[in-house]
């Protein structure tokens, strides 16, 4: 059973637009969200994150909205540069459970020069 | 500042053989401690974590073992591995009650 779900597996869009990545989750109790940035053989880098009190939060380029109706959140990176280009994953937590993380598959970006 | 190691980078073991994998925090004390693992096309899947030493909790029922001797050493173990151990494993460290975790390099194991 799948609790994080990232649909696209990858994304390819022009430099300078904008990136949309998208995640869906399942676990209600969820309460607080997550994106990671991964290169090849690297560790994921923490990017931005989301409390389920709030509905959007921003950090230079990137947001992260959060519908909780819909159980969805996305990341948007503008303007999206050569070196976004990664492996982005949506990550979850129930907080109370050690604050464990679900991640999502992850989805590959790619931003063409 | 918070930093956070594993070794060996890469390993190639044949199957049946043991596993013993090493990661280390520094500039923090107790912290929680986690190893993933992220299969081939896959997301990164929770395989253990450690909330304090000798504290260990698993995900995953599997081939695999965790320990935590010190505060800040957490280690993933196999007596006999298996061709479905092959994996990029990575360990994460945060503070309690801190959601965002912090990576380490990872380990790339390829299993023949």
């Amino acid at each position: 059973d799948q609790q994080v779900k990232q649909n696209s597996p990858s994304l390819s869009v022009q430099e300078g637009r904008i990136s949309i990545l998208n995640c869906d989750y399942t676990n209600s109790m969820f309460d607080y969200f997550l994106w990671y940035k991964k290169y090849p053989a690297e560790g994921p880098t923490f990017l931005i994150s989301i409390s389920s009190i709030k509905d959007k939060n921003e950090d230079g380029r990137f947001t992260v909205f959060l519908n909780k109706s819909a159980k969805h959140l996305s990341l948007h990176i503008v303007p999206s540069q050569p070196g976004d280009s990664a492996v982005y994953f949506c990550a979850a937590s129930a907080g109370g459970s050690n604050y464990k993380l679900t991640f999502g598959k992850g989805t590959l970006l790619t931003v063409n020069p | 500042s918070q930093t956070i190691h594993q070794w060996p980078a890469t390993l190639v073991q044949p199957v049946g053989s043991p596993l013993s994998l090493e990661c280390t925090v520094e500039g923090t004390s107790n912290p929680n401690l986690y190893w993933y693992r992220q299969a081939a096309g896959r997301g990164l899947q929770l395989l253990f974590y450690s909330v304090g030493i000798g504290q260990i909790s698993s995900e995953v029922p599997q081939n695999l073992s965790a320990s935590r001797p010190q505060d800040r050493q957490f280690i993933l173990s196999s007596k006999k591995l298996l061709l479905s151990d092959s994996g990029f494993y990575l360990c994460a460290w945060t503070r309690d009650l801190i959601y965002e975790q912090y990576f380490g390099p990872g380990t790339r194991l390829t299993v023949t």
